[in-house]
């Protein structure tokens, strides 16, 4: 059973404007949460993280924000730049071992 | 340049025949992973490596095996491939704990 789940498959945005991505998770074990970016061809690279004693973590125009008794994370990328443009994974980290969601396809339209 | 290597980048195999795929890191790190990726299901973890000589299952473990004899390898054993291990695998590592994972590549692998 997935124990964490992006429930959006695609986002379109237009350039400029906030994109905000979510994710939702059941195992309330998970103590560190991370994003990460994957462009087609490549592997995913680490965008920013958030600890579960924490509501929200911020690097640039990424903040991350964390509702734990919602069990849920949501992404912030502000402005969105077609750069930003890829598929993003949340991810959750217990015992040694990280559960990644089913990622979610982020189009910036100039 | 810091960097997670796989090889090979594509794979096209029939099924029972034994494989390996590599993994190496130069960042000397002790945290070492494997994913499959397939539609729908994102990022499952296959099998990670708190160090040397120490490995564990993850997710989806069957079907394959690891070994981990020196820090920077990390290669991925499917013994008798079928079919439904066709999928895009990503080898990982960290310095450990829920820090940020550094990834490879990627390999395709299609079995047949």
């Amino acid at each position: 059973d997935q124990q964490v789940k992006q429930n959006s498959p695609s986002l379109s945005v237009q350039e400029g404007r906030i994109s905000i991505l979510n994710c939702d998770y059941t195992n309330s074990m998970f103590d560190y949460f991370l994003w990460y970016k994957k462009y087609p061809a490549e592997g995913p690279t680490f965008l920013i993280s958030i600890s579960s004693i924490k509501d929200k973590n911020e690097d640039g125009r990424f903040t991350v924000f964390l509702n734990k008794s919602a069990k849920h994370l949501s992404l912030h990328i502000v402005p969105s730049q077609p750069g930003d443009s890829a598929v993003y994974f949340c991810a959750a980290y217990t015992g040694n071992q990280f559960y990644f969601g089913t990622g979610t396809s982020l189009t910036v339209i100039p | 340049e810091a960097q997670v290597t796989q090889n090979p980048r594509y794979l096209i195999t029939v099924t029972g025949k034994k494989l390996t795929v590599t993994c190496s890191q130069n960042m000397n790190h002790e945290y070492m992973s494997w994913y499959r990726q397939d539609p729908g299901l994102g990022l499952r973890q296959i099998y990670y490596s708190m160090n040397v000589e120490v490995t564990d299952k993850g997710d989806v473990p069957e079907g394959y095996k690891v070994s981990r004899k020196e820090k920077r390898n990390f290669p991925l054993i499917l013994e008798s491939p079928s079919p439904n291990q066709t999928s895009l695998y990503f080898c990982a590592s960290s310095l450990g704990g829920p820090w940020a994972q550094y990834f490879g590549p990627g390999t395709r692998l299609l079995v047949l």
